[in-house]
């Protein structure tokens, strides 16, 4: 079983649709939580992080964290044609220099003008 | 611009050919690493420098080396590749973004990616 889960879609969605985006992860250990966004031909680009559970918003982004259940969600609001990307999560169990960065497969996103 | 330069973009290369893909970052992080992007995989790290002179092995390193000779260079040396080795390879950098009440995150600069065929 690996230690991040995430659906890999693809996922096509009309523009202006709320998107969901979800991982599973099976390390209680894991505290630091961060989503990434990667455009075709492109390399990851960091969208948002979060500490422990809870909600973070940016902008059009939600990210949410609930420990308990050991799921992670990215939502986006009134998506654009932009946001077609590949969004990757990412989780560590702490921030030092020495602490890993584990990376879910990825969930390619299609917005439909 | 802050940024990771690594180079070549695409390469297309032979079974024993050694190659070398070059990595840069101009943020004078002390930590840098590979990953490679496989469909199905994710992004998977192969080696990792936590500053000069000192290097790691990832989750996979098997036919890689790398080396650390100075803070804006991490080279990643093929030295006998094989078609397992076709694959999409990341060079990032990370620093440390701390936050208010314990939080923060490490955060990777990626380079754009050096798409690598072994034939």
């Amino acid at each position: 079983q690996k230690e991040v889960e995430q659906d890999p879609g693809p996922l096509s969605v009309p523009e202006g649709a709320i998107v969901s985006l979800n991982c599973t992860y099976s390390n209680s250990a894991f505290q630091y939580f961060m989503w990434y966004r990667q455009y075709s031909r492109k390399g990851p680009e960091l969208l948002m992080y979060t500490y422990s559970s809870g909600n973070k918003e940016d902008g059009r982004f939600t990210a949410q964290v609930d420990k308990s259940s050991k799921y992670i969600s990215l939502f986006i609001r009134d998506s654009q044609p932009s946001d077609s990307a590949t969004y990757l999560c990412a989780m560590s169990g702490g921030y030092s220099s020495a602490s890993k960065i584990i990376f879910g497969s990825g969930t390619r996103l299609s917005i439909r003008p | 611009e802050a940024q990771v330069t690594q180079n070549p973009r695409y390469l297309i290369t032979v079974t024993g050919k050694k190659l070398t893909v070059t990595c840069s970052q101009n943020m004078n992080h002390e930590y840098m690493s590979w990953y490679r992007q496989d469909p199905g995989l994710g992004l998977r790290q192969i080696y990792y420098s936590m500053n000069v002179e000192v290097t790691d092995k990832g989750d996979v390193p098997e036919g890689y080396k790398v080396s650390r000779k100075e803070k804006r260079n991490f080279p990643l040396i093929l030295e006998s590749p094989s078609p397992n080795q076709t694959s999409l390879y990341f060079c990032a950098s990370r620093h440390l973004v701390v936050g208010i009440g314990g939080s923060g995150a490490n955060v990777l600069t990626f380079g754009a990616g050096s798409r690598l065929t072994v034939l």
